[in-house]
């Protein structure tokens, strides 16, 4: 298996682009997280889905991120218009039933 | 709140010793705790999950203990390798949630 697949995995926009992250789980796994990352904050959850559910979406920082899961294979994780202050990795991990979580090699975003 | 302290500063140890990382929470009683090592660069990746009714849990050269009294739990790592120098992070989940919460993570420095 190819492990949680990321796209891209380096950004660089300015502000007030629309930014988007992508991610392919591994095959049968049916929980999906989106993290981020920064020095100040270390790893926080931003969403969580089950069964392509969004299921707990409270580290959602404010309306301008937004996350589908369209089908057992493919998340999105959208930020619209980026800012600054954006700028960390985002990270994207699966498991089975929670207990292991698997993630993606990241994408570090810029936001200048 | 729910707390997690891992240490910030650097374990800087010689080769061949056995490395010990800490892991303490506060206002939580989780049901699993995990440790995962992270590369710069890349995401992180699971190493050894305990369950609260285990205080002791072992994989090669690596050992974990967990102590509920405490709230507590060490990492070891024996015959340590420069290889072996990563971040590690813990996390912890309570009964029947699938969200882990993450330490900031200790940086090991292993010396030839």
């Amino acid at each position: 298996d190819a492990g949680v697949i990321q796209s891209p995995r380096h950004e660089v926009t300015e502000m007030g682009q629309e930014v988007t992250l992508r991610c392919k789980p591994i095959s049968g796994h049916n929980s999906l997280f989106w993290y981020r990352q920064t020095m100040m904050r270390g790893l926080e959850l931003l969403i969580y889905f089950n069964n392509n559910v969004p299921i707990d979406d409270s580290g959602m920082p404010e309306d301008r991120f937004s996350a589908k899961m369209p089908n057992a294979s493919f998340s999105t994780l959208k930020i619209q218009p980026s800012e600054p202050r954006d700028s960390a990795v985002y990270f994207c991990a699966s498991s089975t039933f929670g207990e292991t979580q698997y993630f993606g090699p990241g994408t570090r975003l810029l936001v200048l | 709140s729910q707390k997690i302290e891992q240490n910030s500063e650097a374990l800087n140890i010689q080769e061949g010793k056995t490395a010990t990382l800490t892991c303490n929470y506060t206002n939580y009683s989780p049901a699993y705790l995990q440790w995962y090592r992270q590369d710069p660069g890349r995401g992180p990746v699971f190493l050894l999950l305990i369950r609260e009714n285990e205080k002791e849990k072992r994989k090669e050269r690596l050992k974990v203990t967990f102590d509920t009294t405490l709230k507590q739990s060490l990492f070891h790592i024996t015959a340590s390798q420069p290889a072996d120098s990563a971040t590690y992070l813990c996390a912890l989940l309570s009964g029947g949630s699938y969200i882990p919460t993450f330490g900031r993570g200790t940086s090991l420095i292993v010396h030839p």
